[in-house]
């Protein structure tokens, strides 16, 4: 299996613009996770799917992130404009049931703002 | 709330053994986690442990589990170079089946 697999690997990108960060879970797993990575905040749970619905949005900080799961093996997290805030690194890791199963992370998505 | 908690920084020398501590909150968590984070990498689940357990050897890994305390501890024998990163712990909410993770403890191994 190629585990979980993220694109783009880097991305720059002036405050304003639109940004979407891809993930392709493992194959036949039932949930999906985004998390963002600062170092000022550690590792931050975004939001979550189960089977494609989302479960759990808390973790989105403000309206300008969205997230979609339109089919098991794809999903999108967007940002819509970018801040200078928003640089970090966003993982998107995935699971076979979800409570108490192991998570596969990506290896994540370089994102910075200018 | 849901709180897990690590020390932040340790150095050790190589062959030595290292102890990496956590303190967690929900005392309903399931599962317990010990996650590895190389440098530009994603985090790579290195061991866990089931609650009902008390400790869990693979390798040169070992997990200790006080559920009393509410302490984890991961050791790792002859600690070696490549064992530098950082090292995330994680409990499984109870509630909600998510991943609540530490901040994370930098190993710092010297030659």
């Amino acid at each position: 299996d190629a585990g979980v697999i993220q694109s783009p690997r880097h991305e720059v990108t002036e405050m304003g613009q639109e940004v979407t960060l891809r993930c392709k879970p493992i194959s036949g797993h039932d949930y999906l996770f985004w998390y963002r990575q600062t170092m000022m905040r550690g590792l931050e749970l975004l939001i979550y799917f189960n089977n494609n619905v989302p479960i759990d949005d808390s973790g989105m900080p403000e309206d300008r992130f969205s997230a979609k799961m339109p089919n098991a093996s794809f999903s999108t997290l967007k940002i819509q404009p970018s801040e200078p805030r928003d640089s970090a690194v966003y993982f998107c890791a995935s699971s076979l049931l979800g409570r108490g199963e192991t998570q596969y992370f990506g290896p994540g998505t370089r994102l910075l703002v200018l | 709330g849901e709180d897990v908690e690590q020390s932040l920084f340790l150095s050790v020398r190589e062959g030595d053994s290292s102890v990496i501590n956590c303190t967690y909150t929900d005392s309903s968590s399931t599962y317990l986690y010990w996650y590895k984070q190389e440098p530009g990498a994603g985090l790579q689940l290195l061991t866990y442990i089931f609650s009902n357990m008390d400790m869990k050897q693979d390798q040169r890994l070992t997990v200790l589990l006080n559920k009393k305390d509410k302490h984890l501890s991961l050791r790792i024998a002859d600690t070696q170079t490549g064992d530098s990163a950082i090292y995330f712990c994680a409990e499984s909410s109870s509630n909600t089946g998510k991943l609540i993770f530490g901040q994370g403890t930098t190993l710092q191994v010297k030659p």
